[in-house]
């Protein structure tokens, strides 16, 4: 119940093109869903973030979409760049706790 | 704003030895701070929670004695691996929570790369 499936493990995407990554739970305690960018080497740098009662947020080419009754969130890179060639996570954690559940990381590479 | 430090970024040390790795919120205080591992291409695992004032709270399998936790001040925490050898070679990375932030956001340090020889 606590765990946070991410998918797929690797994507390769065409510059300019969108790369989508998906993550699944289980726990419907859960409201908040971040995803971070890792790079190598790198600590975790928060992306962009949602809470339940919003089914999509964007930030710039950064795209969350939510669906609460599949219990499923994903995100949506736009017009890719080979400089968002990193890995990402997606979490989630429910308010009263303090840490965040981990996917286990996609790692995306976008060709030139 | 959000930042945090970690230091030192990379340290080598020999087996049996003691380490010990710094975690600063710069512009922020963070009454809770956490401590991860990062294995090569995996996940984030998250050793301890670090509450300011109070006893660390560890994960199942992490070993309290080995992986010493102080949260003395709103913005540091340290790690210290004791008799460090070389399974406990990692990237270990802190991230700290705003406690003037009604959210759950964590930013994360740099990570830090132990290596025992």
């Amino acid at each position: 119940q606590q765990q946070v499936k991410q998918s797929p493990q690797s994507l390769i995407v065409q510059k300019g093109g969108i790369s989508i990554i998906n993550c699944a739970y289980e726990n419907t305690a859960f409201d908040y869903f971040p995803w971070y960018q890792q790079f190598p080497g790198k600590g975790p740098a928060l992306l962009i973030a949602i809470r339940p009662d919003v089914s999509e947020k964007k930030e710039g080419r950064f795209t969350i979409s939510f669906n609460k009754s599949a219990k499923q969130f994903s995100l949506h890179i736009m017009d890719s760049q080979p400089g968002d060639s990193a890995t990402y996570f997606c979490a989630a954690s429910y308010r009263g706790a303090q840490k965040l559940v981990f996917g286990q990381g996609t790692r995306l590479t976008i060709n030139p | 704003g959000a930042v945090v430090s970690q230091h030192p970024s990379r340290v080598i040390c020999k087996s049996g030895t003691s380490v010990k790795i710094e975690c600063r919120s710069l512009d922020f205080q963070a009454t809770t701070m956490f401590w991860y591992r990062q294995f090569p291409k995996q996940s984030l695992m998250l050793m301890a929670t670090s509450n300011e004032g109070s006893k660390a709270t560890y994960e199942q399998g992490v070993e309290k004695d080995k992986f010493l936790i102080n949260h003395a001040s709103l913005t540091l925490s340290t790690l210290t691996v004791t008799s460090a050898h070389p399974e406990d070679s990692s990237f270990y990375i802190c991230s700290a929570r705003d406690s003037g932030s009604p959210g759950n956001e964590q930013f994360f340090g740099p990570g830090t790369r132990l290596t025992v020889l």
